[in-house]
Order: structure tokens, then C-alpha cells, then sequence
């Protein structure tokens, strides 16, 4: 079973910052089934990124994904007030049920 | 797109509950669908699939042999049924349309989840 570890746990950062949030999986996985959530408090998880770059419907393209093999990153320029939430990385693909790393919350300092 | 979830409350360990999720707004015969849940405070924990059709089904091994997923495609309605409770299944339940394409494998709607607690 891959894991997928999240790192920092929390990032500190004022609207108009930029944030950088890890997603390690513990082999490689293709990018394919790399997703990325965000969470508000009291609100189901909303997809932002799939396939570890392509932008979900309506999400700003201050959100950008990247990465490959073990290591993914998602990207928020210009951290807006409404941005400031937990992110979840997800693998799920051929032969990988969905796992979800531990999140992210990204708070305002 | 909605899912609406539905049927959560209070439970003593041991007994059952079933969950419903009702969807509209789409071909609910031609997706497949999540349930994931969240204990409160923690992460998201997924719990288990249907395909589109009820023809196959995978489960989180926390709850294999204990949770059944079924679906009525005639009423637009997937269910969780719970059996054995357990304090460590108290979390919120949440059903997600499942999406697989050749550009990525992911949850692209989610309900507003249903809370269950379990307790004596």
C-alpha cells in the first residue's frame, strides 16, 4: 500500500503570500492519479487539481499543480482570504484504491 | 450535480445504520460512487466503491465485512450499510462521484455529508 505523507502540516502565511504544500508518496505513482482537495471548516472536500496539474472546473489559475513519481507539489500565488483551508493530496488509480495524505492547513498568520 | 446524504444520527456499538445518498443533476446509472468519511478533528478516510452498474465493489479494510455498499439506479440513490458499529466509526460520511479518464482518476463531486456517531 503507498502512503502519501504531507508536509508542512500547517504553513502560517498572509493573504497575497505564496504557498507551497508537499505530497510525498512512498513509490512512484503515475501522475495520472495524483489529486489535490480543499477543505473549509463545515464544508465537504472540493476538488481543485486531478491528474497532479489540470486545474478543476472553476478553480483560479492562481492554483497550480505539479510533480512526478514521489514527489507532488500544489502552488498558490497571491494566497486569497478564501484560499486559507486544509488541502488533501489523493492517489487513486489502476491497482490504487483512493488513499488520502494527512492534509495541509494553510492558516492565516 | 447534488448529492444529498442522509439517515446519520446516534448509535450504540454493536448495532447497524444505513446511510442513503441521493443524487440528481446527472446519469447517476452511468457513474460509479465513493463513500469517504471524516472522524472529527481528523483527515479524510475513504471507505469503500460501487462501480456503475453494482457489478464490483472495493472496501477500506477498517470496515471490510462489516459495510456494504449498494446502489438503486431506478431511484437515483446509493447507500452505506453499516453493521457492527464501532466507536471508531463516528465520523462524518460523505459520497463522491467517482470520475476515471484518460487525464485523471478523482472525486469531482461531493455530498454535504451525514454525521454519525457512535456511542453507549
Amino acid at each position: 500500500e503507498i502512503v502519501l505523507t504531507q508536509s508542512p502540516g500547517t504553513l502560517s502565511l498572509s493573504p497575497g503570500e505564496g504557498a507551497t504544500l508537499s505530497c510525498r508518496a512512498s513509490r512512484s505513482v503515475s501522475s495520472t492519479y495524483l489529486a489535490w482537495y480543499q477543505q473549509k471548516p463545515g464544508q465537504a472536500p472540493r476538488l481543485v487539481i486531478y491528474g497532479a496539474s489540470r486545474r478543476a472546473t472553476g478553480i483560479p489559475d492562481r492554483f497550480s499543480g505539479s510533480g512526478s513519481g514521489t514527489d507532488f507539489t500544489l502552488t498558490i500565488t497571491r494566497l486569497e482570504p478564501e484560499d486559507f483551508a486544509v488541502f488533501y493530496c489523493q492517489l487513486y488509480g489502476s491497482s490504487h484504491p483512493v488513499t488520502f495524505g494527512g492534509g495541509t492547513k494553510v492558516e492565516i498568520k | 450535480v447534488q448529492l444529498v446524504e442522509s439517515g446519520g444520527g446516534a448509535v450504540q456499538p454493536g448495532r447497524s445504520l444505513r446511510l442513503s445518498c441521493a443524487a440528481s443533476g446527472f446519469i447517476f446509472s452511468n457513474y460509479g460512487m465513493h463513500w469517504v468519511r471524516q472522524a472529527p478533528g481528523k483527515g479524510l478516510e475513504w471507505v469503500g466503491f460501487l462501480w456503475y452498474d453494482g457489478s464490483n465493489k472495493d472496501y477500506a479494510d477498517s470496515v471490510k465485512g462489516r459495510f456494504t455498499i449498494s446502489r438503486d439506479n431506478s431511484k437515483n440513490t446509493l447507500y452505506l450499510q453499516m453493521n457492527s458499529l464501532r466507536a471508531e466509526d463516528t465520523a462524518v460520511y460523505y459520497c463522491a462521484r467517482d470520475v476515471v479518464e484518460s487525464s485523471g482518476w478523482y472525486l469531482d463531486y461531493w455530498g454535504q455529508g451525514t454525521l454519525v456517531t457512535v456511542s453507549s
